[in-house]
């Protein structure tokens, strides 16, 4: 079956310890970019990667990290998380950076 | 920066009913999508338009790709209860990769 994962799907974490959010897709897309979901602000772009080794920020890129070493993978760090940072993120993923984006299912992040 | 406008925040109707909402856009957008995000889980695309004009159909959800580029509209005929969610617009301007999302529309259908 074709699709985005992510792990965890809930984390609660305290400030300041270093935690990675994984993402993995299954279909061979050269796109794939992080947001994270707020109430009443909609889904925000954190990062995004076009291809292997290709990484840009987005709208809201601070306190984050990404890297992208292998096509199916982009992992989302903090490296020292914040209570700001709580929040729901998506991982998601298309074909080419123009064509329509496929969602995981989520990870809920408390930092306490 | 780009803003995107969605209309209405959230609406109430009888089963049965049809459904508009629609999204503004501050400048011209290539693509728009329209995504459906049940609680707990991600968006879920519905509909994808690639022109200006575009028309386009996935049972009885109809969207459309606004002629001024600036817009799009979903409609959804005789709401069903499972249409209860929220949705969402995207829409990706050009010479970009980014896509900029509506803050949704949240559907609530009385049986």
């Amino acid at each position: 079956e074709a699709q985005v994962t992510q792990n965890p799907r809930y984390l609660i974490t305290v400030t300041g310890k270093k935690l990675t959010v994984t993402c993995s897709q299954n279909m061979n897309h050269e796109y794939m970019s992080w947001y994270r979901q707020d109430p009443g602000l909609g889904l925000r772009q954190i990062y995004y990667s076009m291809n292997v080794e290709v990484t840009d920020k987005g709208d809201v890129p601070e306190g984050y990290k990404v890297s992208r070493k292998e096509k199916r993978n982009f992992p989302l760090i903090l490296e020292s998380p914040s209570p700001n940072q709580t929040s729901l993120y998506f991982c998601a993923s298309s074909l080419t950076g123009i064509t329509e984006q496929f969602f995981g299912p989520g990870t809920r992040l408390t930092v306490l | 920066g780009q803003q995107l406008n969605q209309s209405p925040q959230s609406m109430f109707i009888q089963e049965g009913e049809d459904v508009s909402m629609n999204c503004t856009s501050s400048s011209i957008f290539n693509t728009w999508l329209w995504y459906k995000q049940d609680p707990g889980e991600g968006p879920v695309l519905l509909i994808a338009l690639y022109k200006a004009g575009e028309l386009t159909s996935n049972g009885r959800l109809t969207a459309q790709f606004g002629i001024t580029r600036k817009d799009s509209f979903l409609n959804i005929s005789a709401s069903i209860p499972s249409d209860v969610g929220i949705y969402f617009c995207a829409g990706r301007g050009s010479g970009t990769y980014k896509y900029i999302f509506g803050t949704g529309t949240r559907l609530k259908v009385l049986a």
